[in-house]
This record gives structure tokens, C-alpha cells and sequence, in this order.
């Protein structure tokens, strides 16, 4: 069965660098999202992504924040100078296309900002 | 703006004993449902989903779930604990507007199995 997968699972950085989160969604999905999970808190929604393009961002998607498509099958969170709240489970999402709802999650990367 | 409200933060049960995990929604019209589970360090698995027609829908691992629309909520259910279903489960809305739909997560029930 086709699943979501994610790189790496665990990302240990010093606060103000750059990191990258990395996902290959299920092929031939055309909606890409990416959620966080801060440790004991809900998951929340950060970013969808359409068609090349960012469809919905949360509050939390600032300008540190950015997704990007680079080939037919990655699917990228770059955070460019990161915090310490910035550590938290993140999960990569995608979904098949209009009539079909569900979205499916990868396993996450945990990342830890010191 | 859509919110999902999972009253019970921590339920304990014993093997074998029934379970009902609580979800209360807020959206506008009628919306797309969906339970997660969540076991310890692993991501989200999908157990059921309620998008259209039947309101009680089946899932993986016996579980299902009932959509009411009156009460806004949608229950999730299993009539037989295992002790592999301790893990922290999710209730989830999605929009049917706009083509991102994004989810909208409760706080999720942790359950506990007792032996």
C-alpha cells in the first residue's frame, strides 16, 4: 500500500539555523499539506499546497516558513532560522485530489531546536 | 471558523469493556469527519472517515463511529477492547469549501487498557 514518508525522523539543530523537512507523498496525490504537533499538544495545521502553489497557511506559517515542491516527488518545509518553539513532531499529509478527502500522514520528523 | 472538542483528555478501560471516545464539532455546514490514532512516538493513522450517506460508518480494528448531526458530534465506538488499542486517539474536521480543506484537530482522548 502507498504511503507517506518522511526524512529524517529525528532533527537535532541549534536555534537560529536553517533546517529542511522532507516528505514524498503518495504518488500521483495533488494536495500536500503540512502539520506540526507540539510535545502533548493537538496537531495543528500549518500550510496546504496546490497546484505549485500555497493554498492556506496558518498564523504559525510565518516568514521563517516555506514549502516547496522542488521535483515530481518531494515535498519540502524549510524553516530558515529556527526557535526554540519551534520544537515539535512534524507531520507531512497528502491527498489524492477533489472527490477524495482523505488525507494521509507520514510517520513525522521530530525536530529538536537547543 | 471549524473547531473540534474532545471533552475526555485521559479514559481508562479494562480489555474486553466497551469504549466511547467523545467528539463535538463546530462547522458550518455539513463536514467531513475523520478519527486518528495515534500510537506512542508514530504518526497518524486513519481509523474511520464520515464524508457522505450513512451515518454510522465502519473502520479498521472494529471501531466505528456515528454522525449526529443534531448534537454535532461524531462518537467513536468499539464494543471490545484490546489491550493494542491504548494509544491517543483524534477527531478531526475538514471544510468542503475551497479546495485545500484543511484539517482541524480536537485535543485528542489518550487511552489506557487495563489487563
Amino acid at each position: 500500500e502507498p504511503e507517506v514518508t518522511q526524512t529524517p525522523s529525528h532533527q537535532v539543530t541549534q536555534m537560529g539555523q536553517e533546517v529542511i523537512l522532507r516528505c514524498v507523498p503518495i504518488s500521483n496525490h495533488l494536495y500536500f499539506y503540512w502539520y506540526r504537533q507540539i510535545l502533548g499538544q493537538k496537531v495543528e495545521f500549518l500550510v496546504s499546497f496546490y497546484n505549485n502553489e500555497i493554498s492556506e497557511k496558518s498564523e504559525i506559517f510565518d516568514d521563517q516558513f516555506s514549502v516547496e515542491r522542488p521535483d515530481g516527488s518531494n515535498f519540502t518545509l524549510k524553516i530558515r532560522s529556527t526557535k526554540l518553539e519551534d520544537s515539535a513532531m512534524y507531520f507531512c499529509a497528502s491527498r489524492a485530489g477533489t472527490g477524495s478527502e482523505t488525507q494521509y500522514f507520514g510517520p513525522g520528523t521530530r525536530l529538536l531546536v537547543l | 471558523a471549524q473547531s473540534v472538542t474532545q471533552p475526555d483528555i485521559h479514559i481508562t478501560v479494562s480489555e474486553g469493556a466497551s469504549l466511547e471516545l467523545r467528539c463535538n464539532y463546530s462547522y458550518g455546514a455539513t463536514p467531513y469527519l475523520f478519527w486518528y490514532v495515534q500510537s506512542p512516538g508514530q504518526g497518524l493513522q486513519l481509523l474511520l472517515k464520515y464524508f457522505s450517506g450513512d451515518t454510522l460508518v465502519q473502520g479498521i480494528k472494529g471501531f466505528e463511529a456515528e454522525f449526529k448531526r443534531s448534537q454535532s458530534s461524531f462518537n467513536l465506538r468499539k464494543p471490545s477492547v484490546h489491550w493494542s488499542d491504548a494509544a491517543e486517539y483524534f477527531c478531526a474536521v475538514g471544510g468542503r469549501t475551497g479546495t485545500a480543506s484543511k484539517l482541524t484537530f480536537g485535543t485528542g482522548t489518550r487511552l489506557q487498557v487495563t489487563l
